[in-house]
């Protein structure tokens, strides 16, 4: 198994692009999430996924889109790149049905100028 | 609402001496309790896990935690630490229950051991 995988591992784009984060886990895992980790603020929750077809928001999910047509994929949309979305980005999924025991895909570091 | 709070920031200390990384969670309600690790340029990793049961909870590289429902704590503990454990450690609780169910974090503390 590949476990959780990111693409890309790092992009730079300018304010006001759009771009999607994609993430990817081939273990069946039911429950998905994205998080950003940014100095000193630990990983804030953007949004999150239960199933297919089933998306929410999280602790800041203004800025960011996502959707999950299949159990395996769960991109992450940023519509019109802000500086302040500057971040490393983490996805990461979950066999036990909910939040619990997520494994985390190695990241995304994303800088916006 | 639940929160997480890691008392220290970072903690400096030499190769083979113990080291406590203080985790507190405020919670009203039942709680699951996790411990993360992150090495550098990687991404985390699930060190421990407190569902139910014994409160001494053991975990990977010679790691354990005492969970305390008294004092609303889950420290991390080990007796004996190596150059390989300086990364940072994530402190998370759940909030929510089946499909609303999140993980919160704590704002991590930096271990730096040193020979």
């Amino acid at each position: 198994n590949a476990g959780v995988t990111q693409t890309p591992k790092f992009q730079v784009l300018k304010t006001g692009q759009s771009m999607t984060l994609q993430c990817a886990q081939d273990m069946n895992h039911e429950y998905m999430s994205w998080y950003r980790q940014d100095p000193g603020m630990g990983l804030r929750l953007i949004h999150y996924s239960v199933g297919a077809g089933i998306t929410d928001q999280g602790e800041v999910p203004n800025g960011y889109n996502v959707s999950r047509s299949t159990t395996e994929d769960f991109p992450l949309r940023l519509l019109s790149a802000a500086p302040s979305q500057t971040s490393v980005y983490f996805c990461a999924s979950s066999y036990s049905g909910g939040a619990r025991e997520q494994y985390f895909g190695p990241g995304t570091r994303l800088t916006v100028t | 609402a639940q929160s997480v709070t890691q008392l220290d920031s970072q903690v400096p200390v030499f190769e083979e001496a113990p080291v406590e990384l203080r985790c507190n969670y405020s919670s009203s309600v039942s709680v699951y309790l996790f411990w993360y690790v992150q090495y550098p340029n990687q991404g985390l990793q699930l060190l421990l896990k407190y569902l139910s049961g014994s409160t001494l909870v053991k975990g990977i590289n010679g790691f354990e935690a005492e969970f305390n429902k008294s004092q609303t704590s889950f420290h991390l503990r080990k007796p004996s630490v190596h150059i390989s454990d300086t990364a940072e450690y994530f402190c998370a609780v759940t909030v929510g229950r089946g499909g609303s169910e999140k993980l919160v974090f704590g704002k991590g503390t930096k271990l730096t051991v040193n020979p």
